[in-house]
């Protein structure tokens, strides 16, 4: 069964800087999906940025990018210019290709945004 | 349009009662997902359905949860004799069919057992 880690509980950044969030994965699987999705207190889950594992090269959306590191298996988030908006709770999800459409989520990160 | 739409927002339930979820899903979206989310934790998954047909339940604690979609759209999540350790925010999330596409999720319900 596959799994995901997100080994840092909460995070903080101040307004306009940069922050990564941390995301490791495992699986025996070669062909997969990964997506960072964003939880407001307001508790609708959005989607980030998700990541083809065939394809070599990271994804971004716009200040949103990621570090997908296949062979080691990990999957960071870099938010660049961070705004108070993005406080959020993130969670790092997997998903396989093929088969069941679930996803297997991390516990979380806490990102506090600070003015 | 609209998005995936939870009912109710809010459950309070005595132990040992039988409580009903609803979820409406985005319309023309194939595939429904239910998942339980405990405070502090990350959602974790329950069951799905690709149109009426139950694909993966893998995910359900007990036989006390039992999820159906008869029409292929709207689903409902049942919890049956409910106990303290069922308390958590049981989100809805549907997508359309097929690899990689983005789940969208609805508010939750959020399910107090006392």
């Amino acid at each position: 069964a596959q799994t995901v880690t997100q080994s840092q509980p909460e995070m903080s950044v101040q307004e306009a800087e940069t922050v990564t969030l941390s995301c490791t994965y495992d699986t025996s699987e070669s062909d997969y999906y990964l997506f960072w999705y964003k939880q407001p207190p307001s508790r609708q889950m959005i989607l980030v940025i998700r990541q083809e594992a065939y394809k070599q090269q990271n994804a971004t959306e716009n200040r949103f990018s990621v570090n997908f590191q296949k062979a080691a298996k990990s999957f960071s988030l870099k938010i660049s210019d961070s705004q108070l908006g993005d406080a959020a709770m993130y969670f790092c999800a997997y998903r396989s290709q093929g088969g069941s459409e679930k996803l297997v989520f991390g516990k979380g990160t806490k990102l506090t945004v600070n003015p | 349009g609209a998005g995936v739409s939870q009912s109710p927002r809010y459950k309070v339930a005595k132990r040992g009662q039988d409580v009903a979820l609803r979820c409406d899903p985005i319309s023309g979206h194939v595939s429904l997902f239910w998942y339980q989310q405990a405070l502090g934790q990350g959602p974790e998954f329950l069951t799905y359905f690709q149109n009426e047909a139950q694909l993966d339940k893998s995910g359900l604690p007990s036989d006390r949860f039992f999820a159906e979609r008869p029409e292929g759209s709207v689903s409902t999540l049942k919890i049956q004799r409910t106990q303290q350790e069922d308390s958590a925010v049981y989100l809805c999330a549907s997508s359309l069919a097929g690899d990689g596409y983005e789940q969208y999720f609805g508010p939750g319900t959020r399910l107090t057992v006392t």
